[in-house]
C-alpha cells in the first residue's frame, strides 16, 4: 500500500530535550516536506527537500532541522524543543520536484506537546 | 513570499444548500491552486485543484473558480451532505518557487442535517 508514515503519532516532552520525528514514504517520491498545523494559522511549511541531500527552508524553519540521506526518509529534528513548538506536524511527499505537478500525500500527523 | 487569505473561517450550512469558500493570494506569479479537505482527526487530502490557465474546474458536486485579475479563487460545494463537514484549506504556489506551497488558515464547514 502506497503511504506516508510518521512516528511517533503522539509525543509529550519537556523543554530542551532533543527529539526526532521520523517520516517515511514508499512511493519513490522525490519531493518531501514538513508542515505544522496550528489553530487559526492553517498549515505552515517548515522545510522541504527536492531530492537526497537537497533541502531548503520553508516559512517557519526556526528551531527545526531536517536531513535527507535516503530518498524514502525525511526526519524532523528539534534540537531544543520549546513550548511554542507544541503543534500538529505533518509530513508530505510528492512524485515531482515541482509542487504544482503532482498531488502532495500527507502522513497521519504527529501531535507534539512540549511542557 | 506568497500570502494566502481564506474566508470565512467557519461556515454552517443546511444540508442540500451550497457552500462557498473564498481565498485571495498576493503573488501575481502564482500558477497552481489546490484545495485540501481535512476530516476531524485525519490528514489533509487533495479534493480539487486548478491551474492559472483555466478559469473553472468541476468535479461532481465541487467546483473551483479562479479570477487571476483579482487574484482570488473560490471553492463551491453544491447539494451539501453531512460528509462534507470538514476543514477546507486553499493553497497557492508560485511559478517563481514551485517547491513551496502556501496554505490559507482553513475554513471549518459544518453541514446541518
Amino acid at each position: 500500500e502506497a503511504q506516508v508514515t510518521q512516528n511517533p503519532r503522539y509525543l509529550i516532552t519537556v523543554t530542551g530535550k532533543k527529539l526526532t520525528v521520523t517520516c517515511s514514504q514508499n512511493m519513490n517520491h522525490e519531493y518531501m516536506s514538513w508542515y505544522r498545523q496550528d489553530p487559526g494559522l492553517g498549515l505552515r511549511q517548515i522545510y522541504y527537500s527536492m531530492n537526497v541531500e537537497v533541502t531548503d527552508k520553508g516559512d517557519v524553519p526556526e528551531g527545526y532541522k531536517v536531513s535527507r540521506k535516503e530518498k524514502r526518509n525525511f526526519p524532523l529534528i528539534l534540537e531544543s524543543p520549546s513550548p511554542n513548538q507544541t503543534s500538529l506536524y505533518f509530513c508530505a511527499s510528492s512524485l515531482s520536484l515541482a509542487v504544482s505537478s503532482y498531488e502532495q500525500y500527507f502522513g497521519p500527523g504527529t501531535r507534539l506537546t512540549v511542557t | 513570499g506568497e500570502n494566502v487569505e481564506q474566508h470565512p473561517s467557519t461556515l454552517s450550512v443546511q444540508e442540500g444548500d451550497s457552500a462557498v469558500i473564498k481565498c485571495t493570494y498576493s503573488d501575481s506569479a502564482s500558477n497552481y491552486f489546490p484545495w485540501y479537505k481535512q476530516e476531524l482527526g485525519k490528514r489533509p487530502q487533495l479534493i480539487i485543484d486548478i491551474r492559472s490557465n483555466v478559469g473553472e474546474k468541476k468535479d461532481q458536486r465541487i467546483a473551483v473558480t479562479l479570477n487571476k485579475t483579482a487574484k482570488h479563487f473560490s471553492l463551491h460545494i453544491t447539494e451539501t451532505q453531512p460528509e462534507d463537514s470538514a476543514v477546507y484549506f486553499c493553497a497557492a504556489t508560485s511559478s517563481l518557487n514551485d517547491y513551496k506551497l502556501s496554505f490559507g488558515a482553513g475554513t471549518t464547514v459544518t453541514v446541518r442535517a
